[in-house]
């Protein structure tokens, strides 16, 4: 069985400074792992994915996820947050020939002026 | 590429109605598609899996006579409400894949229904 864990529910960073959002994961199988953002009444969009290539995969806008099998973690980060990274991230995992996604519980992130 | 429309965005109904929500891969053929339902601060909790062409399957404690789900074409999937009542406002999201490892899932923009 597969699930994940965001271990942070908030995050506040001030704009310019770094951005972590912490996942571990649980999969019995070679599991694919994504990031997605999702603004305010809208649907998700990928930020990025990991399935079984690079361990260090960059998104789009600046984030990217490294993918350590030892910490069963995936935890995404950007080096410099912007106003518009306010949102809320989730952590998703599928593995083996199963299509089903699960999804962390998401952290929502502000981000001060 | 890869975008899926969903439509409408928000919809408010009687209590007792039904009401259906579209779901339409635009540029790809979409062979699962899936149907979420998202409460307030809340994740995303998986309603259904649909293959075109054959039943979709229903998570545990879905109601499939209550939440209709039609995958006519491998570009067209709907979700169907029918007789709504107000604790079935919320969020519904559906997304759909063609090749999960080379493509990932692609989301709907959601759509926000109101039972009143």
């Amino acid at each position: 069985a597969q699930s994940v864990t965001q271990l942070d529910s908030h995050v506040s960073v001030s704009e310019g400074t770094p951005v972590l959002l912490r996942c571990n994961y649980s999969s019995s199988y070679s599991p694919s792992l994504f990031w997605y953002v999702q603004h305010p009444n809208k649907g998700l969009q990928l930020l990025l994915k990991y399935t079984s290539a690079a361990t260090l995969v960059k998104g789009i806008n600046g984030f990217e996820a490294e993918f350590k099998k030892s910490e069963t973690s995936f935890h995404l980060t950007k080096p410099s947050a912007h106003m518009s990274d306010a949102a809320e991230y989730f952590c998703v995992v599928s593995e083996g020939d199963d299509y089903k996604l699960s999804f962390g519980a998401g952290t929502t992130v502000t981000v001060r002026a | 590429g890869a975008v899926v429309s969903q439509h409408p965005s928000r919809v408010i109904c009687k209590s007792g109605t039904s009401v259906k929500i579209e779901c339409r891969s635009l540029d790809f053929q979409a062979t699962t598609m899936f149907w979420y339902r998202q409460f307030p601060k809340k994740s995303l909790m998986l309603m259904a899996t649909s293959n075109e062409g054959s039943k979709a399957t229903y998570e545990q404690g879905v109601e499939k006579d209550k939440f209709l789900i039609n995958h006519a074409s491998l570009t067209l999937s709907t979700l169907t409400v029918t007789s709504a009542h107000p604790e079935d406002s919320s969020f519904y999201i559906c997304s759909a894949t063609r090749d999960r490892y080379n493509y990932g899932y692609t989301f709907g923009s959601g759509t926000r229904l109101t039972v009143v």
